[in-house]
């Protein structure tokens, strides 16, 4: 089982251009939510998808938007990049069913320059 | 909304100390509680959870007991190691797998 899988590993962009972050789940799991990870911060949830819509969505501007695909993978996009993105992108996959652990890849680390 | 407040570090203690971190929730409902632990340049893993009130979590040496009377989750260890140098992350979660985290506490254990 290769657990959660995010690509890139790390990715530098200059201000104004748009990010595409990719994210395989975990074997089995149908839910993945996107969380942002300032340096020195706790991750800060974005939204996460089940049945490929956005079921619940934390205080992240419309510029962070993403999809969720049949096979249960899913990419988060950011347009118009500010300095303010930089940070660790975190993935983490889990069964639809409510306080179920949640499994979370290495992340993405985003620079903006 | 939900918040969890953990204490500030960085944490540095000898190996083989003892390991409190201070944990406390704002939470409706009945939320459930982790532990998730961040190695440098890793992703977060799960150390322990507990889904109820009263429940203790347990793993590699790390317990937290939760307690509703006094919206705590703490984390202790009885003897750290240089092993456990890493960010630690007290979350909860009210519903639909969101997780809401604390700012992190780093633990630094020296020889």
């Amino acid at each position: 089982d290769a657990g959660v899988t995010q690509s890139p590993t790390h990715l530098i962009k200059t201000r104004g251009q748009q990010v595409t972050l990719r994210c395989s789940p975990k074997s089995g799991h149908d839910t993945v939510s996107w969380y942002q990870q300032a340096l020195g911060q706790g991750p800060q949830f974005i939204f996460q998808y089940y049945e490929e819509e956005e079921r619940q969505r934390g205080n992240f501007p419309d510029r962070f938007s993403g999809h969720q695909f049949p096979n249960y993978s899913s990419e988060l996009n950011v347009n118009a990049l500010l300095l303010g993105d930089s940070a660790l992108y975190l993935c983490a996959s889990s069964f639809v069913l409510v306080n179920t652990e949640a499994f979370f890849g290495q992340g993405t680390r985003l620079t903006v320059v | 909304g939900n918040s969890v407040t953990q204490m500030e570090g960085p944490v540095t203690l000898s190996e083989e100390a003892f390991l409190t971190i201070n944990c406390t929730y704002t939470a409706t409902g009945y939320p459930s509680l982790f532990w998730y632990v961040q190695y440098p340049g890793e992703g977060l893993q799960l150390l322990l959870k507990a889904t109820k009130a009263d429940d203790k979590g347990s793993n590699k040496g790390f317990e937290a007991t939760y307690r509703k009377e006094t919206t705590s989750f703490h984390l202790e260890k009885g003897s750290v190691q240089v092993s456990d140098s890493a960010v630690y992350f007290c979350a909860l979660t009210g519903g639909g797998n969101k997780l809401t985290f604390g700012t992190g506490t780093q633990l630094k254990v020296e020889l």
